[in-house]
């Protein structure tokens, strides 16, 4: 069955950086575009960043822009979120998800980001 | 703030209806964009609820329906059941923001 594990989170200072990783299996990962999307503590769902199925056309939210690059190895079936100069607001448990047809198939169970002193 | 507005919470009983709204506007919503919906249960992933304003993925009960109209949209659920309780999000994409956006999310619980 579809899985989508992440992995690569924990505590980190402000400023310092942090990769999150995704693998998945189960499906064709290549024909799939893939998302990170956050939940902050306390707050609803916030898209982050999103990556084409051939990891063309990254993109981003506006408040990670520059300082989040989203990439993808489609040989390894692996996800990645590169996490530069991190912000206490972006602490959140960090999920992937595939993304065809305009909405979210499968989601990962997460994996939590505390940027704190 | 999120773009599409939701009620923070809902309750009902055992067995009863209750329905959750999404107020979007002309550029989320309002557009041909579909309105889909997650179910976020504590401790778990979130899992695809309803696709494309009103479609089951396999496995969903038919107790979940939802609709779209105009700038708004609903998600109704039937025969409440106690392991429903959870947070329910409207999911769609603004095509002046040019991204994927959320509603803020509603807390259903089962009184």
């Amino acid at each position: 069955q579809v899985q989508l594990v992440e992995s690569g989170g924990g505590v980190v200072q402000p400023g310092r950086s942090l990769k999150l990783s995704c693998a998945a299996s189960g499906f064709t990962f290549s024909n799939y575009g893939m998302h990170w999307v956050r939940q902050a503590p306390g707050k609803g769902l916030e898209w982050v960043a999103v990556i084409w199925y051939d990891g063309s056309n990254p993109n981003y939210v506006d408040s990670v822009k520059g300082r989040f690059t989203i990439s993808r190895d489609n040989s390894k079936n692996t996800l990645h979120l590169q996490m530069d100069s991190l912000r206490a607001e972006d602490t959140a448990v960090y999920y992937c998800a595939t993304f065809r047809g305009g909405y979210y198939s499968y989601w990962g169970q997460g994996t939590l980001v505390t940027v704190s002193s | 703030q999120s773009v599409l507005t939701q009620p923070p919470s809902v309750s009902g009983a055992p067995g009863q209806r209750v329905s959750i709204s999404c107020t979007g506007s002309s550029s989320n919503l309002g557009t041909a964009y579909d309105v889909h919906w997650y179910q976020h249960l504590p401790g778990s992933a979130p899992k695809l609820l309803i696709y494309g304003n009103n479609n089951r993925p396999s496995g969903v009960p038919d107790r979940f329906s939802a609709s779209k109209s105009g700038t708004s949209a609903s998600l109704a659920i039937s025969g409440l059941q106690a392991e429903d309780e959870g947070d329910y999000y409207c999911q769609s994409y603004d095509i002046r923001l040019r991204g994927v956006v959320f509603g803020g999310g509603t807390k259903l619980t089962v009184v």
